[in-house]
């Protein structure tokens, strides 16, 4: 059975990088037929979709972020990464890394969820 | 962007009612359309995909239906387990959008 588990500090300061990472375990992140993404939810508020990555490496990003995010993956360590720069406070959120489905763009399996705070 | 529109924002029901949460797209996305749940603390839980796919698992009480920019989730008969918040999402274009969701309190 698929899992995924987000990891990464839960502070960071404003103006610095954000950066977290999915180990996805009970599947191979090199499987054609999946995304790879990144969502986040601030604390009461959405989900708001962050970006998405294929195991070849292309990126899909929301036009809102796409000049602070990035996103790799690392197939040898099954894992894939985002990193958010300059952050601030609106940047506090629940990140959730998630598997969707390349044909009807599901989100089908999540990690836990990972509260990230951005303050001095 | 695709905005996608959930009605009610809030709603109240008992065990055992039928409900029925909408979601429009301000745009036309065929099919491209999932359903989530999701509970305090928790990560959302795929419900629906391609509008009206059951995931598997899923009770067969919960039920999705729609295509073009119009789209319905129906739990046929309310279980204390379905109070929760649910949200609808486009995968049809860059980027993928969230509704705004809809709580489902206890009547």
């Amino acid at each position: 059975q698929l899992q995924m588990q987000e990891s990464g500090p839960g502070l960071v300061k404003p103006s610095e990088t954000l950066s977290l990472t999915c180990t996805v375990s009970g599947g191979s992140i090199s499987s054609r037929s999946y995304y790879w993404g990144w969502i986040r939810q601030p604390p009461g508020k959405g989900l708001e979709w962050i970006g998405s990555i294929y195991y070849s490496g292309s990126t899909y990003y929301n036009p809102s972020l796409k000049s602070r995010v990035t996103i790799f993956v690392d197939t040898s360590k099954n894992q894939f990464s985002l990193k958010l720069d300059s952050v601030t406070a609106a940047d506090t959120a629940v990140y959730y890394c998630a598997r969707r489905g390349k044909i009807w763009g599901e989100a089908g399996n999540w990690g836990q969820g990972t509260l990230v705070t951005v303050s001095s | 962007d695709i905005q996608m529109t959930q009605s009610p924002s809030s709603l109240s029901a008992s065990v055992g009612d039928r409900v029925t949460i909408t979601c429009r797209a301000s745009q036309t996305i065929t099919t491209l359309l999932s359903w989530y749940q999701q509970k305090p603390g928790k990560a959302p839980k795929l419900l629906i995909y391609a509008a009206s796919s059951l995931q598997s698992g899923v009770p067969s009480r919960f039920s999705g239906s729609g295509s073009g920019t119009d789209f319905t989730l129906t739990i046929s008969s309310l279980q204390p387990e379905d109070f929760a918040t649910y949200y609808c999402q486009q995968s049809s274009s860059t980027p993928s959008t969230f509704g705004q969701g809809t709580k489902l309190e206890i009547k």
